[in-house]
Formats: structure tokens, C-alpha cells, sequence
């Protein structure tokens, strides 16, 4: 079956760092996305991660493990601009397509 | 650069009224073309793709249908609108199999 998990909600302070995890069952896996999405407006692309490792980009990293079906997001120095849902997904090799997470839900309080 | 369009960006209709939403991008040739659909606390559903003109694939039986009548074009519809229709429509564009970018979306109402 596919299955990707993450945390409903979190909250954090302004200038500390978070990070959101993100499981995933696939039948196959070709790539996980981290996206952003501020109430009641699109979804904008953060990382990509194929190969294991950690893939940083300014304040945002995003790390993969595919043995244990397994990602995270780091958010470092955090700011209120930064309170939004955010949204893991795996592309399905077997169809190619994005199956997305409900979304993690952040809110930073200063 | 690629740009994607959407409009209505809001939209309240009565049950049982037809319904189309125009999506376009440009930019770009060739494009994959997606609508998702997001309900109120719930993740992104897919609900069509296309990956060229005239050339659709449904994920959910439903009373929606999609069509690509131009390469940059994607229209969603319906004849007769649902209660459960509502909720937030999303249009993305992909080249081949990256990542996919997504439009300022409809907020549907259905009442």
C-alpha cells in the first residue's frame, strides 16, 4: 500500500530550529518533496532528495534515508514568516506519481 | 521564466450547476498537467493528469471530467455539482517527471 506520515501540528519559538519528520510505504519510490503552504494559498516547492543524505538550501535542509523509509525537514533560525503547513511527498515509481502527506501544520510564536 | 494561471480564484455555486475551471501555463512546452483537489484539513488528492494534449487519466471516480484542448491549456469540469465537490482545486504543471509547480488554485463552495 502507500502511507506517508507526518506530525499534525508543532509549534516552535522565533530563532529555534525545528524539525519535521516525514514516513513514507510505497510499492516504489523515485524521489521525495518537501513543499510550503501558507493558509489558503498554493503549495510552493522547498527540497527534492532522491539519493540518501542531506540537501541544504539557506535555512532550510531536507534529509532522506530510503532504507527506512524515512525523511525530515530542518527549518533553522526560524521566523513568523515560517508558520504554515508543510507537505512531504513521494513520487511512486511503479506510476510516477505524488502521493502527499495531510501536512504538517507549524506555527512560530515569537 | 514558467508562469501558471488559474481562475475563478473563488467560486460559489449551487448543487447541481456545471462547473469549469481553466488552468494555463506559459513558459513552458510540452508540459505534464495535474489538478489536485485539497478539502478542508485533508491532504492533496489527485484527481487527472495529463501528460499531452487530449490525453487525460482520471485517479477518482467521480461526476468531474478534465480536458487538454490546447499543449498549455487544462480545463476542469463537471455537468452537475456535488456538495462534496467543494473544497480547494489546484492546477500543476511538471516537466516530465520533476517537480511539480502549482497554481494560486480555486476555492470551490458548493451550496
Amino acid at each position: 500500500g502507500q502511507n506517508i506520515d507526518q506530525p499534525t501540528e508543532m509549534t516552535a519559538t522565533e530563532g529555534a530550529i525545528v524539525q519535521i519528520n516525514c514516513t513514507y510505504q510505497t510499492s516504489g519510490f523515485n524521489g521525495l518533496f518537501w513543499y510550503q503552504q501558507h493558509a489558503g494559498e498554493a503549495p510552493t516547492f522547498l527540497s527534492y532528495n532522491v539519493l540518501d543524505g542531506l540537501e541544504e538550501k539557506g535555512r532550510f535542509s531536507s534529509f532522506l534515508s530510503r532504507s527506512k523509509g524515512y525523511s525530515y525537514l530542518l527549518l533553522k533560525e526560524l521566523q513568523m514568516k515560517d508558520s504554515a503547513s508543510y507537505l512531504c511527498a513521494v513520487r511512486d515509481s511503479s506510476t510516477d506519481k505524488l502521493i502527499f502527506g495531510t501536512g504538517t501544520r507549524l506555527q512560530v510564536f515569537p | 521564466s514558467q508562469t501558471i494561471h488559474q481562475w475563478p480564484a473563488t467560486l460559489v455555486q449551487p448543487v447541481g450547476s456545471p462547473l469549469s475551471l481553466e488552468c494555463t501555463v506559459e513558459g513552458t512546452s510540452n508540459p505534464n498537467l495535474y489538478w489536485y483537489r485539497q478539502a478542508a484539513g485533508r491532504g492533496l488528492q489527485l484527481l487527472f493528469y495529463s501528460v499531452g494534449i487530449g490525453q487525460i487519466s482520471s485517479e477518482v471516480p467521480q461526476n468531474l471530467s478534465a480536458s487538454r484542448p490546447q499543449d498549455r491549456q487544462f480545463i476542469l469540469s463537471s455537468k452537475k455539482l456535488l456538495l462534496s465537490d467543494s473544497g480547494f482545486y489546484l492546477c500543476a504543471w511538471s516537466e516530465e517527471s520533476y517537480e511539480q509547480y502549482f497554481g494560486p488554485g480555486t476555492r470551490l463552495t458548493v451550496t
